[in-house]
């Protein structure tokens, strides 16, 4: 099964926002409600931000926001701030005993 | 506070096994699902298999043949092992905790393992 798909960088200014997509299949993003988001700074352990496409666990801020249509899922990050900068890789269940991510996007914060 | 922390070799030679453990402290084992994650350098993640509390197992197709995943409840743990590592399987390895149906929430500090001649 293919890594899903993500665009390599995103950036903008502080106080912007920022979208990041995440491409899969109907056997992957399409088929299930189970889509999730992590942040990973360099040489540290990702972190979970989004679950089940659009939730936030708790003490990650509301500036952080998941939707999805079709086979496509995307983060949002609002009001960015300087250490919203970091690595973002999506994760979808993808079925036959599989989990699939993303291939990462660095979001840079101009 | 749940905490996962790893341990094990981070050189191998072509061919050898490779073997890491997961401690879980701070919460309970039973009730979850435990997987294990690599992330070779500069590249992105990719799931690798995973154990529930109960003893079941899940693997990823392509790697089931090589890979065994393993707990012991009475200690709080799960491995990892490995077999016949080629260069391809140089990366950082992670356990994690799988949390809300489809996510991972709570990661190990993770582990490099280098396989090199």
């Amino acid at each position: 099964q293919s890594a899903l798909t993500q665009p390599p960088s995103a950036s903008g200014s502080p106080g912007q926002s920022v979208t990041i997509s995440c491409t899969g299949t109907s056997s992957d993003i399409g088929g299930y409600n189970y889509v999730s988001w992590y942040q990973q700074h360099p040489g540290k352990a990702p972190k979970l931000m989004i679950f089940e496409v659009s939730k936030r666990p708790s003490g990650v801020p509301d500036r952080f926001s998941g939707s999805k249509s079709g086979n496509t899922a995307s983060l949002t990050v609002s009001g960015l701030q300087a250490e919203d900068e970091a690595d973002y890789y999506c994760s979808s269940h993808g079925g036959s005993n599989n989990y699939v991510f993303g291939s990462g996007t660095k979001v840079t914060v101009l | 506070q749940v905490q996962l922390q790893q341990w094990g070799a981070g050189l191998l030679k072509p061919s050898e096994t490779l073997s890491l453990t997961c401690a879980v402290y701070g919460g309970s084992f039973s009730g979850y699902y435990w997987s294990w994650i690599r992330q070779p350098p500069g590249k992105g993640l990719e799931w690798i298999g995973e154990i529930y509390h109960s003893g079941g197992t899940k693997y990823k197709p392509s790697l089931k043949s090589r890979v065994t995943i393993s707990g012991d409840t009475s200690k709080n743990q799960f491995s990892l092992k490995l077999r016949s590592v080629t260069a391809a399987d140089t990366a950082v390895y992670y356990c994690a905790r799988g949390g809300e149906p489809g996510s991972f929430d709570i990661w190990g500090q993770g582990t490099m393992v280098t396989v090199s001649s």
